[in-house]
């Protein structure tokens, strides 16, 4: 069975760097054709898509997020990663971690998420 | 990018019901649109993708329709299970977008 299980600090100060990891079970980060990705979703609110990673490193980023967002993996640990600077409360969120696997033709769709992880930025 | 709205954004229905929600697409997504449920707590659940395709495990009285720029969920004979939050999303292009949400609850 597949799991995926978000981990970090669940407090940052503004203007810091968030730092999560999403750690894979039941399944290889290498593995094709999927791809990871983060999604947030502050309290009360929707689903805010961040950015992707394929197995091979090649990543896409919301544009708006992208001067702050960066995917990474880790193929040795099965791990992947989130890394978003300069922190506001606007960015205080759940944080999830989600698989998207290719479905032939049908395109590609997030078949299993973490749990999620509050992240709250304050002071 | 493409924005997602969902109609209605709340519905009150009772246990037995049919419920249909609607989300329209700013632009052309052919059928890449998935529909997910998610109840308090917990992370979203894909209930349907390419539109119409039933995922894994999910109870036939889901069903999903749709091409282009509309598309509904139906949800037949509306169990106490059901009554969540439901999103579209769409990936037919970059960035990833998710609608606004339908909460569904109990009349």
């Amino acid at each position: 069975q597949v799991r995926l299980q978000e981990s970090g600090p669940g407090l940052v100060k503004p203007s810091q760097t968030l730092s999560l990891t999403c750690t894979v079970s039941g399944a290889s980060i290498s593995s094709n054709p999927s791809y990871w990705s983060w999604v947030r979703q502050p309290a009360g609110k929707g689903l805010e898509w961040m950015g992707r990673i394929y197995p091979n490193g090649n990543t896409y980023y919301k544009p708006s997020l992208k001067s702050r967002v960066t995917i990474s993996l880790d193929a040795t640990k099965n791990q992947f990663s989130l890394k978003l600077t300069s922190v506001t409360a606007a960015d205080t969120a759940v944080y999830y971690c989600a698989r998207a696997t290719y479905y032939s033709d049908r395109g590609t769709y997030f078949d299993y998420w973490g749990q999620g992880t509050l992240v709250a930025v304050s002071s | 990018d493409i924005q997602l709205t969902q109609s209605p954004s709340f519905l009150s229905a009772s246990v037995g019901d049919r419920v249909t929600i609607t989300c329209r697409a700013s632009q052309v997504i052919s059928n890449y649109l998935a529909w997910y449920q998610q109840k308090p707590g917990s992370a979203p659940k894909l209930l349907i993708y390419a539109a119409s395709t039933l995922h894994s495990g999910v109870p036939s009285r889901f069903s999903g329709s749709g091409s282009g720029t509309e598309f509904t969920l139906t949800i037949n004979s509306l169990q106490p299970e059901d009554f969540a939050i439901y999103y579209c999303q769409q990936l037919n292009s970059y960035p990833i977008t998710f609608g606004g949400g339908t909460k569904v609850e109990i009349k």
